[in-house]
């Protein structure tokens, strides 16, 4: 089975950097997906890490390390928007089906 | 493109009454997903289809969901009889990377279920 941990709660100023972990522990890995969620909203996607190292999409970046079994998502330049929930995602072995973590709910404020 | 799509997009009954939701997934998408999102559980997945064929449905909870595919551009999520312990947000998405992993997952809006 997967099991994912990540913080629950984050909170950061506006215009700051922040940085969310997420450890896993599965019997089967491909990859760590990123997904954000609004309040009412639909999860979407924000980032893939297959391989270890760091991903950088704008102000989002992700990391990987599989021998860690650790990853992370970096939001920089923080924006009001940005205040939302955060969730890792193990792609297991069979390289179709996520499992979510319980998410991080980021609060950005003034 | 319009996303996927779902339908209704909040749903009351009450208990005991037979719920179906619905899901249109984008065009030429392979893969389609059924959801639940709570606040205890989180986001689990409660099955999954490829190319219109159930691979995984071990996270249907009881006998009591049921989940179809008839055709590529619609699936259907059954809940017969309802329990209150049903309420939810049942999301569906699907991914088109055809042969590749499906890391990226496109998500329709949801269906809020509230069960009396």
């Amino acid at each position: 089975g997967q099991s994912l941990e990540q913080p629950s709660e984050v909170t950061a100023v506006e215009g700051a950097i922040v940085q969310i972990n997420c450890t896993y522990q599965t019997s089967g890995f491909y990859g760590l997906s990123w997904y954000q969620q609004h309040d009412g909203g639909a999860p979407t996607f924000l980032s893939y890490n297959g391989l270890d190292g760091l991903e950088e999409t704008g102000r989002f970046s992700s990391f990987l390390s599989r021998s860690d079994s650790y990853g992370y998502l970096l939001l920089q330049e923080l924006q009001m928007k940005d205040s939302a929930s955060y969730f890792c995602a193990v792609l297991g072995a069979g390289s179709y089906q996520l499992t979510f973590g319980k998410g991080t709910k980021l609060s950005v404020i003034p | 493109d319009a996303g996927v799509i779902q339908s209704p997009r909040h749903e009351v009954t009450e208990m005991g009454q037979e719920v179906t939701l619905r899901c249109k997934p984008i065009s030429g998408h392979n893969s389609l997903f059924w959801y639940r999102q709570t606040m205890m559980r989180g986001l689990e997945l409660l099955i999954y289809f490829n190319n219109n064929v159930p691979i995984d449905d071990s996270g249907m909870p009881e006998d009591r969901f049921s989940a179809k595919m008839p055709n590529a551009s619609f699936s259907t999520l059954k809940i017969q009889p309802s329990e209150p312990r049903d309420s939810a947000v049942y999301f569906c998405a699907s991914s088109g990377l055809a042969g590749g992993p499906g890391y990226e997952q496109f998500f329709g809006p949801g269906t809020r279920l509230t069960v009396l």
